[in-house]
C-alpha cells in the first residue's frame, strides 16, 4: 500500500515562499499524476496543481502565477512552492495521487500539513 | 464560490438511507467522471466513489454513486454513526481555464 508523507515549514510571514515536500513510499512514480490540494481552516478543498513523472504540470488558474510543482524521481519526492504568501494561503496542505489513465480521482492522500501565514 | 453545488448539511437517523447531491454544469459533471470523498473529523479525505459509481477496494457496498446529466448523487444505505463526516464531490472542469474542482462539502450528522 503506497503511503504519502509530507513535510515543510509550518509558519510563514506574509510575502515569504511556502515550501512543502511529499515523499511516496513504495510503488512507482510512473502511471500517476502527483497533486497538491489545500483546505483553509473550516472550509472546503481547493486543488492547487499536479505533476507527472516526466515533469509535465497543470495548475489551478487562480494560483498559476505563484505556484511551482517539481519532482525528483530519484528520491520518490515531489514539491510545492507558493510564492508571495498571504494570510489567505493559511490552510492544511495535502499531497495526493491520481491514476494517469483517467486522472479522474485521488486514490491516496497524505496526512496533511498545516501552514500558517501570519506576521 | 464552488463550481459544484452541494447542500451544506444533511442529517439522518441511524439505519436510514441518505443521499447527497452535487450539481454542476456541462463543462464539469456533464463532461467528466465524478468522484466522492469522505473526510472524518481531523483526518485527510478518503476516496469513496470514483468514475461516478465505482467503489475502491475496502469501501462497503452501503456507499453508492450515480450521475445524470450535470448532477451526481452519493447514496448511503443503513446510515451509521461512524459515517458522520464531511463529504465532497469532485471532477475536472474543462471550461476555458481547465482545473480540477470540488463541491463546497456536505456535513452529514446524526439526528
Amino acid at each position: 500500500q503506497v503511503q504519502l508523507h509530507q513535510w515543510g515549514a509550518g509558519l510563514l510571514k506574509p510575502s515569504e515562499t511556502l515550501s512543502l515536500t511529499c515523499e511516496v513510499s513504495s510503488g512507482s512514480f510512473i502511471g500517476y499524476y502527483w497533486n497538491w490540494i489545500r483546505q483553509p481552516p473550516g472550509k472546503g478543498l481547493e486543488w492547487i496543481g499536479e505533476i507527472n513523472h516526466s515533469g509535465s504540470t497543470n495548475y489551478n488558474p487562480s494560483l498559476n502565477s505563484r505556484v511551482t510543482i517539481s519532482i525528483d524521481t530519484s528520491k520518490n519526492q515531489f514539491s510545492l512552492k507558493l510564492r508571495s504568501a498571504t494570510a489567505a494561503d493559511t490552510a492544511v496542505y495535502y499531497c495526493a495521487r491520481a491514476p494517469i489513465d483517467t486522472a479522474s480521482h485521488f486514490d491516496n492522500w497524505g496526512q496533511g500539513a498545516l501552514v500558517t501565514v501570519s506576521s | 464560490q464552488s463550481r459544484l453545488t452541494q447542500p451544506p448539511s444533511v442529517s439522518a437517523a441511524p439505519g436510514q438511507k441518505v443521499t447527497i447531491s452535487c450539481s454542476g454544469s456541462s463543462s464539469n459533471i456533464g463532461d467528466n467522471s465524478v468522484s466522492w470523498y469522505q473526510q472524518l473529523s481531523g483526518a485527510a479525505p478518503k476516496l469513496l466513489i470514483y468514475d461516478n459509481n465505482k467503489r475502491p477496494s475496502g469501501i462497503p457496498d452501503r456507499f453508492s454513486g450515480s450521475k445524470s446529466g450535470t448532477s451526481a448523487t452519493l447514496g448511503i444505505t443503513g446510515f451509521q454513526t461512524g459515517d458522520e463526516a464531511d463529504y465532497y464531490c469532485g471532477t475536472w472542469d474543462t471550461s476555458l481555464s481547465a482545473s480540477w474542482v470540488f463541491g463546497g462539502g456536505t456535513k452529514l450528522t446524526v439526528l
